[in-house]
């Protein structure tokens, strides 16, 4: 059966730490995957994007991997703010990227 | 620009009881989505539209309807109300030709 996971649940770190999350699928053949920013009581924002034709890609503070043969991505936040806290998304392209199959995502803390 | 907007943010419910979420975007996108969020559960497709006019299924569709008469509107109907569909709705837009997603700020629904 088809299914995305993201490492955990929940995921606290110290401020100025890199922190790393994960996201893991199986049974798809997405040609992108997409990160994507909720906050409480908001709908998600979009951050990045990545082919899978593309090793990694970098937005500012935010790094992203793909590896199409591990069916992984790694979504890294280095020197991490407080304000970075918040509950973070992957999705898959499904269907001919007419739809997008989104993980239960990772709530992450950073503390002061 | 208003984005994506979702209508109503909070609605309480009775068994049984009918309703429409009404979503509503002005950015021209010929595709458009409703989703639900449950703890634990993440962002599930309920229904979908590629085009005005056009619907299709998603993961979880029992119990809901759609319609798209006009390009920048899509519903979501409830005929008759459960528990279950106690949950946050998202609808969301995309180009056709792009990769991102616009989600609303959400409605919440509470089926007593």
């Amino acid at each position: 059966s088809q299914k995305i996971e993201q490492n955990s649940e929940a995921l606290n770190i110290q401020e100025g730490k890199t922190a790393t999350l994960t996201c893991n699928y199986t049974n798809y053949s997405p040609a992108y995957l997409q990160w994507y920013r909720q906050d409480p009581g908001r709908g998600p924002v979009f951050l990045l994007l990545i082919r899978e034709n593309e090793k990694e890609k970098r937005k500012e503070r935010l790094k992203v991997t793909f590896d199409t043969t591990l069916k992984q991505s790694l979504f890294h936040i280095t020197a991490s703010q407080p304000a970075d806290s918040a509950t973070y998304l992957c999705a898959l392209d499904d269907n001919y990227g007419q739809n997008f199959v989104f993980g239960p995502g990772t709530r992450l803390s950073v503390l002061p | 620009n208003a984005g994506v907007t979702q209508t109503p943010k909070f609605r309480v419910l009775k068994t049984g009881q009918s309703m429409t979420l009404l979503c509503a975007q002005d950015m021209n996108h010929e595709y458009m989505y409703w989703y639900r969020q449950d703890p634990g559960m993440g962002l599930r497709l309920i229904h979908y539209s590629v085009g005005e006019g056009t619907t299709a299924k998603g993961e979880v569709p029992d119990g809901y309807n759609v319609s798209r008469l006009k390009k920048q509107n899509f519903l979501l109907g409830l005929e008759s109300a459960a528990p279950s569909q106690t949950s946050v709705y998202f609808c969301a837009s995309k180009d056709s030709s792009g990769n991102t997603i616009y989600f609303g700020e959400g409605s919440w629904l509470t089926v007593v």
